[in-house]
């Protein structure tokens, strides 16, 4: 079945590393994503995995996947306020044209 | 660039009513995909059309329906509204095909069901 998971809130402070998880659990999942979405707005894409990568590092952004355990992680660091939001991770599969999409986490960043 | 709009952003209905939402994808773009955002449920797929044909749907009842147009302009109807459909609606445009097909999203209609 095709299921998406995440916690749905994290706290942290400013200045600190940020570490949002997800668990899918469709292993033909072959890219994953990280967006973000902030208050009143639609989701913006902070960046993607192909399925055959461990890591990928983007600036203050690094992304973690463990296609053997189905995890995929997020980690922001030097969290600033401006990083408070609401974090979904989503998996598709090639061809399919269909995203499923996690719960989302709510990142609340404390000055 | 124009981004994805969607029309109207908010809207109140009541009980029992059919509500109309429509969604203009970036120029270019032939894949639109709609989802439903409720607090605790996270963004759940109701269906995405491409070339003016449903390619894929998700688990909802017969009362969600959508259509495209020829201009790749979508609309999606839910019909004898209940309490429960209240939610943040969002479409998402993209090419539609290729390895890689990142989805644009739209600012959302917020509907209200009294």
């Amino acid at each position: 079945g095709e299921d998406v998971e995440q916690s749905l809130f994290l706290s942290v402070r400013e200045g600190d590393s940020s570490v949002i998880n997800c668990t899918y659990t469709d292993s033909s999942s072959t890219y994953l994503y990280w967006y973000k979405q902030e208050p009143g707005a639609g989701l913006q894409l902070l960046t993607y995995i192909f399925s055959n990568m461990d890591m990928k590092q983007d600036q203050r952004l690094t992304v973690l996947l463990n296609k053997k355990d189905k995890h995929l992680s997020l980690r922001i660091a030097d969290t600033q306020t401006g990083d408070s939001a609401i974090y979904f991770c989503a998996e598709t599969t090639s061809g399919t044209y269909k995203y499923i999409f996690g719960t989302g986490t709510r990142l609340k960043v404390l000055a | 660039k124009a981004g994805v709009t969607q029309t109207p952003r908010y809207l109140i209905k009541t009980r029992g009513q059919q509500v109309t939402l429509s969604c203009s994808p970036i120029s270019g773009h032939r894949s639109v995909s709609w989802y439903q955002q409720t607090p605790g449920q996270g963004l759940q797929f109701l269906f995405e059309y491409f070339s003016e044909t449903q390619r894929n749907k998700g688990n909802f009842p017969g009362r969600f329906s959508g259509r495209q147009f020829s201009n790749s302009r979508s609309e999606m109807n839910v019909s004898t509204l209940e309490l429960g459909d209240s939610a943040l609606y969002l479409c998402a445009s993209s090419l539609g095909q290729g390895e890689h097909n990142e989805q644009f999203f739209g600012p959302g209609t917020r509907l209200t069901v009294l």
